[in-house]
């Protein structure tokens, strides 16, 4: 049992396209984040959903949209990709009353041609 | 935002040898975590430090918190193959009480095992 999952693993798709990853968690954490992690491994926080709310927002362009349906998903959906938005996003979820410590998923690697 | 500052972003060693990464800060920190993103992986946690001047083992690996709370390390003695990957230190930013923690990752110290 996978603790958190992202789906696809994989996505090649060309500029302009829209698509969504999934993500869920069965570990009945109540947070859970999106990170954007690039070439040199840099790993950026885009968004986290504390009970289906969004707490944090990072200066991410508006064309990523989170959307959680309940506290065990996260999905993230990019509208008109570009080039720069090839990288591979994780998935990750904590606990608050558990320190936050962020289980990730095994990440979802965009390119973007 | 919280920043902190990762050094050195590589290191290469030979098979055996001792490996260490320093974590630094401006600002104190209420804790700070370690993760290791093996190659083509994804981040896992290995531990968490709270107190001021905190030690913790895991095997070969010797985390240290400083006094003041602003600076943290990694050390691997006798590196082995399985080392191999980047190990990122990561300070939380945020009021647990408002229900989220953010990790501010820093740029992480890629490790290779010469064999």
């Amino acid at each position: 049992d996978t603790a958190v999952s992202q789906t696809p693993k994989y996505l090649v798709t060309q500029m302009g396209n829209d698509k969504s990853i999934k993500c869920e968690q069965n570990l009945g954490h109540d947070t859970m984040y999106w990170y954007k992690q690039d070439s040199k491994k840099f790993l950026k926080i885009m968004f986290s959903y504390n009970n289906k709310e969004l707490i944090i927002n990072e200066t991410v362009p508006n064309r990523f949209s989170p959307k959680s349906p309940d506290k065990a998903h996260l999905n993230l959906h990019i509208n008109s990709l570009e080039l720069g938005d090839s990288a591979v996003y994780f998935c990750a979820s904590s606990q608050t009353s558990g320190g936050n410590i962020q289980y990730f998923g095994a990440g979802t690697r965009l390119s973007v041609l | 935002g919280q920043q902190v500052m990762q050094i050195p972003q590589y290191q290469h060693v030979q098979e055996g040898e001792d490996f260490t990464t320093y974590c630094n800060s401006s600002t104190t920190l209420s804790n700070i975590q370690w993760y290791k993103q093996r190659p083509g992986g994804h981040p896992v946690f290995l531990i968490q430090l709270v107190k001021s001047g905190e030690v913790k083992k895991q095997k070969r690996l010797t985390f240290q918190f400083g006094e003041a709370k602003k600076n943290s390390s990694l050390h691997i003695t006798a590196t082995q193959t399985t080392d191999v990957g980047t190990y990122f230190c990561a300070p939380p930013e945020g009021n647990s009480g408002a229900g989220s923690y953010q990790l501010t990752f820093g740029k992480g110290t890629k490790l290779s095992v010469i064999p």
